[in-house]
């Protein structure tokens, strides 16, 4: 099956301080999703980016479907960015369930 | 209510126990999911129903029961579970369960999530 993997595992970062996490993933995919994962669990849609570029706010997203890697940027960093970031992938051709990296915990201290 | 809502958002149960998950999506989408995530591993898919038929079971244990009576309701039904089975359990939903080409009805929306311990 699709592979997906998350770098770097953990990240520490000084309030307002810039971050990229990224994504690869083994084969072509119709789906990229990132999300942010609250320390109650709750996974927050951030992107829905198969390819090409996005920006919300602080953070933007890139993905280079012919590269097979994702890029999720978070400028200005705060506190409120803490928790877990997940890249999940639909590989194309599949039956459309999200196959999910292991994602990166990120720390923000003030 | 808006987007998808689980119930309830925390449960405790013994071995021998039967209880029920519950999910509502308010989303008007075609397609539901149950996702599991234990610790240290990444979240894995469990269920997938689209228009309320079921189209994929990933291996799951059956004293796990999936249930949907219609496009907006799933439900996980939970019998002689293990202490193993202990986990934080997601439901979600998208506008359509696959297509051919990139297409934002693939994106899925998750509900909160029961925290479940399985004494």
């Amino acid at each position: 099956g699709i592979q997906v993997e998350q770098s770097p595992p953990d990240l520490i970062l000084q309030e307002g301080a810039n971050s990229t996490l990224r994504c690869n993933f083994s084969d072509s995919v119709n789906n990229l999703q990132w999300f942010h994962q609250n320390p109650w669990g709750q996974l927050i849609n951030l992107f829905y980016i198969p390819s090409g570029t996005k920006q919300n706010g602080r953070l933007s997203a890139t993905t280079v479907a012919t590269e097979r890697y994702s890029l999720l940027y978070i400028s200005s960093s705060q506190t409120t960015d803490s928790g877990v970031y997940f890249c999940a992938v639909h590989r194309r051709g599949s039956q459309g369930n999200l196959i999910f990296g292991k994602g990166t915990k990120l720390s923000v201290k003030p | 209510e808006t987007g998808v809502t689980q119930t309830p958002r925390h449960l405790v149960m013994g071995m021998t126990n039967k209880k029920s998950l519950k999910c509502e999506q308010h989303l008007g989408h075609n397609a539901m999911y149950w996702y599991k995530q234990s610790a240290k591993k990444p979240l894995e898919l469990m269920f997938v129903y689209s228009l309320e038929e079921r189209v994929e079971n990933n291996s799951v244990p059956s004293r796990f029961s999936p249930e949907c009576p219609n496009s907006s309701h799933l439900f996980l039904h939970l019998h002689t579970l293990q202490p193993e089975d202990s986990a934080l359990y997601l439901c979600a939903s998208s506008q359509d369960r696959v297509s051919v080409i990139p297409s934002s009805y693939n994106e899925q929306f998750f509900g909160p999530g029961t925290r479940l311990t399985v004494l």
